[in-house]
């Protein structure tokens, strides 16, 4: 069984504050990682797909990193802004199947 | 937009009836996912077809139905609906059948209130 876990639950920032959140998988017959970003009402939005040990993506202000050996991956909001307030997820694709396993996710909240 | 077309956007419906969601995948994504969104749950899947075959099965309910037709949208059938179906549906599609390195593109989902 598959299992994966985000953390922190919740994370309330200021304007302007960077912050990261935490993915943890296992790491036993990986194959991909997913982050999404969610906001209520509206679809989840992929942000990164991670296959590679060590890779690095970025997209504006926002970067993940990925730790296939140890099961871990981080996602980086640097600067955040109002905008950024949604929910953010992890999903791990592992095993024969084709699906995706998610985390619970962190709920982001920026103040301005 | 992601281009996955969820309808109903909402529904509204008595216990033990049965309802019928249905999904249009990304144009030339062959992979369609349902996903489940209940209170305090993560996205739990449901089930996968790929190019009308069904490919993988989650925590799907006996009385939870789905197919993938020729033109390959998707519709999930819930049956006998209890209080506890109540939930936000998910349908979801990729390009390939592993999605290893391909993006898995969601629609906004379908939600059901069961009463």
């Amino acid at each position: 069984i598959l299992n994966v876990e985000q953390s922190p639950q919740s994370l309330h920032v200021q304007e302007g504050d960077s912050t990261n959140f935490t993915c943890s998988f296992p790491s036993s017959n990986f194959y991909a990682l997913h982050w999404y970003r969610w906001e209520t009402a509206k679809s989840p939005e992929a942000l990164f797909v991670m296959t590679l040990n060590g890779d690095e993506k970025k997209k504006g202000r926002i970067s993940a990193t990925l730790n296939t050996k140890e099961g871990y991956s981080y996602l980086y909001i640097k600067g955040s802004q109002p905008e950024d307030s949604a929910t953010y997820l992890c999903a791990s694709l592992g095993g024969s199947q084709g699906n995706l396993i998610f985390g619970k996710g962190t709920k982001l909240s920026v103040k301005p | 937009d992601s281009g996955v077309t969820q309808t109903p956007k909402h529904l509204i419906t008595a216990t033990g009836q049965r309802v019928t969601l249905r999904c249009s995948p990304r144009s030339g994504d062959l992979s369609v996912y349902w996903y489940q969104q209940s209170l305090d749950q993560g996205l739990q899947f449901l089930i996968q077809y790929y190019n009308g075959e069904e490919r993988a099965k989650g925590n799907i309910l006996e009385r939870f139905s789905a197919q993938q037709f020729p033109d390959l949208h998707s519709e999930l059938n819930l049956s006998s609906l209890e209080l506890g179906d109540s939930a936000l549906y998910f349908c979801a599609s990729s390009v390939a059948y592993r999605g290893t390195g391909n993006t898995i593109y969601f629609g906004e989902g379908s939600w059901l209130t069961v009463v």
